[in-house]
């Protein structure tokens, strides 16, 4: 089945602890990029890459590091949680040609207390 | 810079009733638009997209959005709503040759019996 996989689901964490969260998907995709959504925001984009070693940032990324080694790997590192990113977290993936329709994976709570 | 307004953060509308979702846009050339619904502790699914064509695009679940260029709108419509549409929806626009989503804050629909 294609699909978007993220782990932890739900993570509590207190604050300074270096945390990931994985992300993977299996439909050979180039592009992945991550998503906090937050109350009355919608969702705004962190990082995304466009291929293996290539990232870049998106609209929020302080605070947050991404690599992208493997192809179907995209893992989300916080280095110094603080509670300011308390906050759902979406990762996606497209195709690189086309419409580039993004599929989600299921998110992943995340509290800092 | 693009963006996205959904002007509604909450409708209540009736099991049968129609529903429409408004989305206004802001971006300098042909965007690509989307419409997404996240069920309750669900991650994102893709009801529709539109990138040229047709300005009446059909989508899942008895779905339709009609684009409209002179009033920067893209809103979402569906004739007979049933119980399993209580949602959030969001609108997202990006540019046709990069990977950029921007979404909207998202719009809550109940739908009572």
């Amino acid at each position: 089945e294609a699909q978007v996989t993220q782990n932890p689901r739900y993570l509590i964490t207190v604050t300074g602890k270096k945390l990931t969260v994985t992300c993977s998907q299996n439909m050979n995709h180039e592009y992945m990029s991550w998503y906090r959504q937050d109350p009355g925001l919608g969702l705004r984009q962190i990082y995304y890459s466009m291929n293996v070693e290539v990232t870049d940032k998106g609209d929020v990324p302080e605070g947050y590091k991404v690599s992208r080694k493997e192809k179907r790997n995209f893992p989300l590192i916080l280095e110094s949680p603080s509670p300011n990113q308390t906050s759902l977290y979406f990762c996606a993936s497209s195709l690189s040609s086309g419409v580039k329709t993004q599929y989600f994976g299921p998110g992943t709570r995340l509290l800092v207390l | 810079a693009q963006s996205v307004t959904q002007p509604d953060i909450h409708i209540t509308v009736s099991e049968g009733a129609s529903l429409e979702l408004r989305c206004n846009y802001s971006y300098g050339a042909t965007p690509y638009l989307f419409w997404y619904v996240q069920s309750p502790g669900q991650g994102l699914q893709l009801l529709l997209k539109y990138f040229s064509g047709d300005t009446l695009v059909q989508g899942i679940k008895g779905f339709e959005a009609e684009f409209k260029r002179s009033q920067s709108s893209f809103n979402l419509r569906k004739p007979s709503v049933h119980w399993s549409d209580a949602a959030e929806y969001f609108c997202a626009v990006g540019p046709s040759n990069d990977y950029k989503l921007s979404f909207g804050a998202g719009t809550t629909v109940t739908v009572r019996a």
